[in-house]
């Protein structure tokens, strides 16, 4: 069983703040990193893959770069809006295995 | 677009009753999966299936099978279902794991155990 964190584990934010996020991962075996966004009584939804060591990706407001050398990973959204709203989940993929291991997430809230 | 889709959406269990959440994914894709959803825990794997006809445990199995006889269904038998199996079950599908593809996941099934 591998470890994935993420911090912090709940942010509360005001509309239009920028904020950001970490995911940290094991170093080793590494083969891709995801990013999905899951709002309440939903699905969770991907945002990102990202494969190769200093992947940077970027949707709208919302962007993430990758440093596999040292196993973490930042999510970014800048000029948070109260539909930003929802938890924001990494999930690592070793080269080792056939699973994904999740963070247990990011908790959103933007603050009109 | 279907996607993945499971059912049902919300159950009740009595202790010691048993059921069948039934997963299907019409994406033909290879690699299936059945995770929970604590509070505060994240999502924890409970099998994985790579291809019709191959399964595999997670990190919480126990209390849990599951079969895959065609590529579209993976469904997850709850046998003497227990208080502790109470949470919410996602099943999802991708078409090769620790790759980077994507993970496409079901709406998610509400299972509470009385």
């Amino acid at each position: 069983i591998l470890n994935v964190e993420q911090s912090p584990q709940s942010l509360h934010v005001q509309e239009g703040d920028s904020t950001n996020f970490t995911c940290s991962f094991p170093s080793s075996n590494f083969y891709a990193l995801h990013w999905y966004r899951w709002e309440t009584a939903k699905s969770p939804e991907a945002l990102f893959v990202m494969t190769l060591n200093g992947d940077e990706k970027k949707k709208g407001r919302i962007s993430a770069t990758l440093n596999t050398k040292e196993g973490y990973s930042y999510l970014y959204i800048k000029g948070s809006q109260p539909e930003d709203s929802a938890t924001y989940l990494c999930a690592f993929g070793s080269n080792t295995g056939n699973q994904f291991y999740f963070g247990t997430g990011t908790s959103l809230t933007v603050i009109p | 677009n279907a996607g993945v889709t499971q059912t049902p959406k919300f159950r009740i269990l009595k202790i010691g009753q048993s059921m069948t959440l039934q997963c299907t994914q019409d994406m033909n894709h290879n690699y299936m999966y059945w995770y929970r959803q604590d509070p505060g825990m994240g999502l924890k794997l409970i099998y994985y299936s790579v291809g019709a006809g191959i399964t595999d445990k997670g990190e919480v199995p126990n209390g849990y099978n599951v079969s895959r006889s065609t590529t579209e269904d993976f469904p997850l038998r709850l046998e003497l279902a227990a208080p502790s199996q109470t949470s919410v079950y996602f099943c999802a599908s991708s078409y090769r794991a620790g790759s980077g593809n994507t993970i496409y996941f079901g709406e998610g099934s509400w299972l509470t155990v009385v």
